[in-house]
């Protein structure tokens, strides 16, 4: 069965760091594509990164230089590096499998002065 | 960037009644490989969102045939053939055919 576990997150000040981590089982997270999704408070869904099964990757501009995507095919793990965090990243955080054939619970990030 | 145009924004349904949303991209979906890159979301409150129809018209496995997609190039449309209560939710198109992916602003169906 496929499932996607994610963790991490949590409550950092602007210009902070924080991870996100997302467990993959039934399935090998290096070889397909996999996408981190957001939805902040009172907006729409939108697209954060994707890393596809060659490796190469794609962000959303508004998160171009900051945030990092990455994986770790020896644990099965997806991640999301996020830097310089600015209170606008404030959002549930979604990994996905492809674009949304599974999908992880929702890790909250909050950054508040 | 691709934009995505959804309406209405909100939708009040009879349980039993349809409900159709549509949605307009700003450029084709369609890719030389033959595909097009249009996929729709349910996002329920508190809840991942989840994947309904992919490509247009294909639904995922175990989304109930209740729900359809159709359309071409730019314009496209969700259909729910009988609402039920446990649609209750927020409905987005989505496009990939390039990066970055765009989302619809969203679609609230609210079941009366």
């Amino acid at each position: 069965e496929v499932q996607l576990a994610d963790s991490g997150g949590g409550l950092t000040q602007p210009g902070g760091s924080l991870r996100l981590s997302c467990a993959a089982s039934g399935f090998d997270v290096g070889t397909t594509y996999m996408s981190w999704i957001r939805k902040a408070p009172g907006k729409g869904l939108e697209w954060v990164s994707v890393i596809y099964g060659g490796g190469s990757t794609y962000y959303a501009q508004s998160v171009w230089g900051r945030f990092t995507i990455f994986r770790d095919t020896s644990q099965n793990i997806l991640h999301l590096q996020m830097n310089n965090l600015r209170v606008e990243d404030t959002a549930v955080y979604y990994c996905a499998r492809g674009k949304g054939y599974a999908w992880g619970q929702g890790i909250q990030v909050t950054v508040t002065p | 960037d691709i934009g995505m145009t959804q309406t209405p924004l909100s939708l009040s349904v009879t349980p039993g009644q349809p409900a159709s949303i549509s949605c307009k991209s700003n450029q084709s979906l369609l890719h030389s490989d033959g595909r097009t890159y249009l996929y729709w979301h349910q996002h329920k409150a508190g809840q991942p969102p989840q994947l309904l129809i992919y490509e247009v018209s294909k639904r995922l496995s175990g989304v109930p045939v209740r729900f359809s997609g159709s359309g071409s190039g730019t314009d496209f449309t969700l259909k729910i053939s009988r609402v039920e209560a446990d649609d209750a939710a927020v409905y987005y198109c989505m496009q990939s055919i390039e990066h970055p992916w765009t989302f619809g602003q969203g679609t609230k169906v609210e079941v009366k």
